[in-house]
């Protein structure tokens, strides 16, 4: 059974503190990907990985950085908390091969920045 | 750009009857996927069906049915005889053909609750 494994479902953090977010993937994935959502806008590609050590922006990578030393595990960073951080972080895994072009998705991180 | 619209934010529908959800998107691409994807409450966002640009033929999948309209850039999800546990926020989503990565592009959700 394939598995997205998030390392937390809720986190609460203060304005300003460095926050790791943590996503594991057990299907030797090379595609990773950082979601945000948020009522109203969807979710919002972040940043995504298509291999280890590479990384590309998405659509909204402002005030996040992301870093993926090993295959199966890939890190959302928010070097610096904010509050218009606050949101549900949705990370998701898909093969290479486009012809299985589905993606996988985690439970989910609601992070609160206060 | 792509973008992918959902105008209808919340819907509801009774226990065993139909309902259909409504998805436009705009690309310049020929080639490319369509997906919805259903996100239940507290769990997990799943792939319920997809769709190739290229295919006429209609996506099936047991109870989901999409209606493709190419020309019109409309891809809307029927529910058929509706359960309880299709009570869900649904997602329409784009990727084109040519992506090396698998980006998909979410419009914005319809939460939908089947009511007993």
């Amino acid at each position: 059974d394939v598995k997205v494994t998030q390392s937390s479902r809720y986190l609460v953090k203060r304005t300003g503190e460095k926050v790791f977010l943590e996503c594991v993937q057990d299907m030797d994935h090379e595609n990773m990907f950082w979601y945000r959502q948020d009522p109203g806008l969807g979710l919002r590609l972040i940043y995504f990985s298509y291999d280890v050590k590479m990384k590309e922006k998405g659509d909204i990578p402002e005030g996040y950085s992301v870093s993926r030393e090993k295959k199966e595990r890939f890190s959302l960073i928010l070097e610096s908390a904010s509050t218009n951080q606050t949101s549900m972080y949705l990370c998701a895994s898909s093969p290479w091969d486009r012809s299985y072009n589905e993606q996988f998705f985690g439970p989910g991180t609601r992070l609160t920045v206060l | 750009a792509q973008t992918v619209t959902q105008s209808q934010p919340e819907m509801s529908v009774q226990e065993a009857e139909t309902v259909t959800l409504s998805c436009t998107y705009d690309t310049s691409e020929s080639n490319y996927y369509l997906f919805w994807y259903k996100q239940p409450p507290s769990r997990q966002m799943i792939l319920v069906i997809r769709q190739e640009a290229y295919k006429q033929q209609n996506a099936t999948e047991n109870r989901f049915s999409v209606n493709f309209q190419k020309a019109a850039k409309s891809f809307s999800l029927k529910i058929s005889d509706s359960q309880l546990g299709d009570t869900a926020m649904y997602f329409c989503a784009f990727m084109k053909q040519s992506s090396n990565t698998g980006k998909l592009i979410f419009g914005q959700g319809t939460t939908l609750q089947v009511k007993p």
